[in-house]
């Protein structure tokens, strides 16, 4: 799996967007991009994920650089309970093995 | 939809003794479970992967026959740690997968084991 660059820590002011960050330069033509999250002491949950285009759900927006080697993770209006450590992972279906790197520790403040 | 449970959420036991984990697909059929493992600071590392009816495969470095995992239906996977000891003490977490198309892994929320 192609490996993912992300900063180890931000902070974001409650209700504010939250922008995450993530490097997969390597990444290749059929690998996805996801993002879990994992608050403190529980399983990760999955939040997005994309191939090429933005996506968007009810918990997020991603968006993914015309040349795919980078991707941004959006929370519109970051809450307090979205403090979490927040992992960008490469994906590629046929491997059907999530590696989870260091991931951002994302800490919303009042 | 696509809840996965895990139980016991925290476990003590002391060491030399066996403890089991089960992982259930509360409302999916799960051809794929996953078992990673989580030391305090760490991220998440992938100890197996197990598919419904067959043997599970094992990352490098992870003993099969310390950590032995049955998937003997398509909603339930056990993870048991052999004659723990104090350093397998971690947080375990289990993922479910309902099938080749859909390729979003569903996490249970963890099993803390210390070992005295």
């Amino acid at each position: 799996d192609a490996k993912t660059t992300q900063p180890p820590s931000m902070d974001c002011a409650e209700g504010r967007a939250a922008n995450l960050p993530c490097n997969h330069s390597t990444i290749s033509g059929n690998e996805y991009v996801y993002w879990y999250r994992q608050i403190h002491s529980q399983g990760p949950q999955y939040i997005i994920h994309g191939l090429k285009n933005n996506e968007t759900n009810e918990m997020a927006s991603l968006i993914i650089t015309e040349d795919r080697k980078s991707s941004t993770l959006i929370l519109p209006h970051a809450t307090l309970r979205d403090t979490a450590v927040y992992y960008c992972i490469v994906f590629s279906g046929s491997a059907r093995q999530l590696t989870f790197g260091s991931g951002t520790q994302l800490t919303v403040l009042p | 939809g696509a809840v996965v449970s895990q139980h016991p959420s925290r476990v003590i036991c002391k060491s030399g003794t066996s403890v089991k984990i089960e992982c259930r697909s509360l409302d999916f059929q799960a051809t794929t479970m996953f078992w990673y493992r989580q030391f305090p600071k760490q991220s998440l590392m992938l100890m197996a992967t197990s598919n419904e009816g067959s043997k599970a495969t094992y990352e490098q470095g992870v003993e099969k026959d310390k950590f032995l995992i049955n998937h003997a239906s398509l909603t339930l996977s056990t993870l048991t740690v052999t004659s723990a000891h104090p350093e397998d003490s971690s947080f375990y977490i289990c993922s479910a997968s309902r099938g080749a198309e859909y390729n979003e892994q569903f996490f249970g929320p963890g099993t803390r084991l210390t070992v005295l």
